[in-house]
């Protein structure tokens, strides 16, 4: 089945410090690509959809100069948390889209100190 | 506003029991509805659903589609302890993917 990486898993880091993730479609083309933030015993929130080539979508409330995505490729995603605050500590799940259902990534935890 | 909503959004059973967990939804262009489980990681794909009445089926687990009255229900017969997770659904917007709340079963011996 379709498989889509996500990297890093886990990552600790100082506050101020920028932190990138990526997200890879690794056995089709992902025209369309979703970053998600789940925090503790809550569901997936929606961050911002991506399109390969354009712009992302962001959500309202989703500050797109401290969370940078950039869709490069039709495989690859990534998201920059730019100068991390300790609330931005959470589980963040990229999901991968090129025929519905989308696939997800394994999440990457962050832990902002 | 687009909106999935999910009910109940928390249900404790004994194993055996049968569980039906609902998702309602208003987006602007359905194109479909999606099921997922979420144990300690990222949430694994259940069902698609696209057309009203037709039921999906995968072993202990079954879902349905009402696209006049907009919503779907999951059901799991014979529940076990493995069930317990968190069950996602989402709609797919032809532009987005937007998830409910979720159920958070818990399957008790």
């Amino acid at each position: 089945g379709a498989v889509v990486s996500q990297h890093p898993s886990w990552v600790i880091c100082k506050s101020g410090t920028s932190v990138k993730i990526e997200c890879r479609s690794l056995d089709f083309q992902a025209t369309t690509m979703f970053w998600y933030r789940q925090f503790p015993k809550q569901s997936l929130m929606l961050m911002a959809t991506s399109n390969e080539g354009s712009k992302a979508t962001y959500e309202q409330g989703v500050e797109k100069d401290k969370f940078l995505i950039n869709h490069a490729s039709l495989t690859l995603s990534t998201l920059t948390v730019t100068s991390a605050h300790p609330e931005d500590s959470s589980f963040y799940i990229c999901s991968a889209s090129g025929r519905v259902p989308a696939y997800f990534g394994a999440g990457t935890r962050l832990s902002v100190l | 506003e687009d909106k999935v909503v999910q009910s109940p959004l928390s249900l404790v059973v004994h194993e055996g029991d049968t569980v039906t967990l609902n998702c309602s939804y208003e987006v602007t262009n359905f194109r479909s509805l999606l099921w997922y489980k979420q144990e300690k990681k990222a949430p694994t794909f259940l069902f698609m659903l696209t057309s009203s009445g037709i039921e999906k089926k995968s072993g202990r687990l079954s879902s349905i589609l009402d696209k006049k009255e907009l919503f779907s229900i999951l059901n799991i017969t014979a529940t076990q302890t493995g069930d317990s997770a968190i069950y996602l659904c989402a709609v797919d917007d032809n532009n987005d993917m937007r998830f409910g709340a979720g159920t958070r079963l818990t399957v008790k011996p």
